[in-house]
């Protein structure tokens, strides 16, 4: 069965530098998402993403903030300068129709460590 | 803003026992409303989800959930525990209006005793 898959799964950066991380989308979703989820808090929405242009952004996705789809499979989230604040998980998702009642498919998250 | 408050972040059953997770959420008018279920070291994955069609929904593993409006409920149930059914929770709004983007509560972990 279809499957996002993200990498890595944990990263380990230092205050400042900066980050990538990356996203495989099943192959005929054409809606993407980011969210992310601090230790003990909620799951947050980040980002969504469809036909090369951000769609919709939360507060959260500030100018440190970027995302891309640099070739037909990866989706990626780049953050400039990173803050012992952007500690948490991250969670990629995709959807196949656009719409606040479409499952969306999540993968299993990028643990990202900021020291 | 919606908000969703899932009450009890860990909720400990026996096996065979009823399985009751708890959710609300804040808004007048009635958003689409979904549950995730997390496994150890995977993504979440849809239970089920409520798009104004019947109130109480079917989904996956023997789950269901029915929508209370005048409650402002979406309380999951299972009549009979699995071990299996250990993981994370998750209940999520979708504002009607909205683009998709989900809002979630804060999560519940199930523990399956045997």
């Amino acid at each position: 069965e279809p499957e996002v898959t993200q990498t890595p799964s944990h990263q380990v950066t230092q205050m400042g530098q900066e980050v990538i991380l990356r996203c495989v989308p099943i192959s005929n979703h054409l809606y993407f998402y980011w969210y992310r989820q601090i230790l003990g808090q909620k799951v947050e929405f980040l980002v969504s993403f469809y036909n090369n242009e951000i769609s919709e952004k939360s507060e959260i996705f500030d100018d440190q903030f970027s995302v891309e789809r640099p070739d037909g499979s990866n989706f990626t989230l780049k953050i400039r300068s990173t803050k012992l604040e952007d500690s948490a998980m991250y969670f990629c998702a995709s959807s196949p129709r656009f719409g606040p009642y479409n499952e969306q498919f999540f993968g299993p998250g990028t643990r990202l460590t900021v020291l | 803003a919606q908000s969703v408050t899932q009450l009890g972040s860990h909720v400990s059953v026996s096996e065979g026992a009823l399985v009751l997770l708890r959710c609300n959420y804040s808004s007048s008018v009635p958003p689409y409303l979904f549950w995730y279920v997390q496994y150890p070291n995977q993504g979440l994955q849809l239970l089920l989800k409520y798009t104004s069609a019947a109130t109480l929904v079917k989904g996956i593993n023997g789950f269901e959930a029915e929508f209370k409006k005048s409650e402002t409920s979406f309380h999951l149930t299972k009549p009979s525990a699995h071990m299996s059914d250990a993981a994370e929770y998750f209940c999520a709004v979708s504002d009607k209006g909205s683009q998709g983007n989900l809002i979630f509560g804060k999560g519940t972990k199930l523990s399956v005793k045997p």
